[in-house]
């Protein structure tokens, strides 16, 4: 495997369920972040992970819980979910998370929540 | 708000000729910015990184800066068809203490017709 993978790459999960999305990077960075994307909106920066380490939390509702165990592996709980959640889950990486990072993003999960 | 700015679009163009897309972004301290191809139902691609002002050539694509303005562009030459996308503008900010995050514009549809 190379880049940013994700799985799974799409889920379609009731509002009582549990799940959990899965990024793995492979570039050896230290730097990971989820994103959502919704129609016709900008990305939005969720959560940002330094060395494992939470650095930006953006105002992210709890019903959605990140988790960073290395810098290689990235997950995001959910639970409880409301259908405006749904939307294109992307993961990305870079080197840093400082003024010059390069951000790489896997191929997204696509999630409908009915 | 940080914010970063994009014309939605779509601009269409002919196929051979030269496409324009323009980005402007609100914060004088920003350092470096990134265009991001993004094909429907994909995920985000880095197609360019520019950090000094001026112009960055990269095969096709030309990636123009001027940080006194607060604008970042790129060109794209010989335009083919297979280029036709949303392109992402993405600017790093500065998001409090030596944190920075990358925001995104709505991204600019491109159509280049045959």
């Amino acid at each position: 495997e190379t880049g940013v993978t994700q799985t799974p790459r799409h889920l379609v999960m009731g509002m009582t369920n549990k799940k959990s999305l899965k990024c793995e990077q492979h570039l050896g960075h230290n730097a990971m972040y989820w994103y959502k994307q919704s129609a016709k909106k900008p990305l939005e920066l969720m959560f940002v992970y330094n060395f494992k380490e939470q650095t930006e939390n953006n105002s992210v509702p709890s019903r959605f819980s990140p988790e960073c165990p290395n810098s290689s592996h990235l997950f995001l709980h959910l639970h409880t979910l409301q259908p405006e959640d749904s939307a294109l889950y992307l993961c990305a990486s870079s080197l840093t998370s400082g003024a010059d990072q390069t951000q790489y993003f896997g191929p997204g999960t696509r999630l409908l929540v009915l | 708000q940080k914010e970063v700015e994009q014309n939605s679009g779509p601009l269409s163009v002919p196929e051979g000729a030269i496409a324009s897309l323009n980005c402007t972004y609100s914060d004088r301290g920003s350092q470096s910015f990134f265009w991001y191809r993004q094909y429907s139902g994909k995920s985000p691609e880095l197609i360019m990184f520019i950090y000094s002002n001026g112009d960055k050539e990269d095969g096709r694509f030309t990636a123009q800066l001027n940080k006194a303005s607060q604008y970042v562009s790129l060109l794209i030459r010989d335009s083919q068809p297979s280029d036709s996308a949303t392109y992402l503008c993405a600017v790093n900010m500065k998001s409090g203490g030596s944190n920075y995050k990358l925001t995104f514009g709505k991204g600019t549809l491109l159509t280049v017709n045959p």
